[in-house]
């Protein structure tokens, strides 16, 4: 089985402009999880959703951060305007009803880069 | 203070040694536990759950300690493919609405 599925892979842009990530979790899985990962912060949980409605935003940096889950098979992370400080590795993650948020299996990663 | 704190390392050890991690958590209600690993520049990855009796998985032993919110993992005879990073997760007491806290890593290199 396909596991969780992100696009692009690597990404660079110019500050100022917007930025889409894609996510496409496991099928049949009732959780998705967007997480950053950088060097001085570790992996930090953005927002998760849970049948497609968001349940804790509260690690969106700001209001420059959105996401969507318009259905069960499709996520989007968008940043607009972009910034410098928003380069890092964004990881998406699914996980089964069973288990709830505890057994999560990630995606491979975009990693950003904003100029 | 850090839901997880965890030595940062590096540990480099040679092949066939033992080595031991240790990590710490704040949240008294946290219930389920974890040890994933992550390899250079790849997504992290669960290696296995840790059970308050404690857990072996082949070389791998996990073992938590409620009374002193302290989780541990043993390496027994290093490999070589064990280098990569190991992340203490916890979360924060809720499966179905919660959250998993992941710890900063520890970094490990297994050298011949």
């Amino acid at each position: 089985d396909a596991g969780v599925i992100q696009s692009p892979r690597h990404e660079v842009t110019e500050m100022g402009q917007e930025v889409t990530l894609r996510c496409k979790p496991i099928s049949g899985h009732d959780y998705l999880f967007w997480y950053r990962q950088t060097m001085m912060r570790g992996l930090e949980l953005l927002i998760y959703f849970n049948n497609n409605v968001p349940i804790d935003d509260s690690g969106m940096p700001e209001d420059r951060f959105s996401a969507k889950m318009p259905n069960a098979s499709f996520s989007t992370l968008k940043i607009q305007p972009s910034e410098p400080r928003d380069s890092a590795v964004y990881f998406c993650a699914s996980s089964p009803f069973r288990t709830g948020v505890d057994t999560q299996y990630f995606g491979p990663g975009t990693r950003l880069t904003v100029l | 203070r850090k839901e997880v704190e965890q030595d940062p390392g590096p540990f480099n050890v040679p092949e066939g040694a033992t080595v031991a991690f240790n990590c710490t958590y704040s949240n008294s209600a946290s219930q389920s536990f974890f040890w994933y690993r992550q390899d250079c520049r790849k997504e992290p990855k669960l290696l296995m759950s840790v059970y308050s009796s404690g857990n072996e998985d082949g070389r791998f032993t996990a073992q938590l300690n409620r009374a002193s919110q302290y989780i541990s993992l043993l390496i027994r005879d290093s490999k070589l493919s064990d280098s990569a990073t190991y992340l203490c997760v916890v979360n924060d007491g809720s499966s179905t609405l919660g959250r998993l806290y992941f710890g900063r890593g520890t970094q490990l290199t297994v050298w011949p």
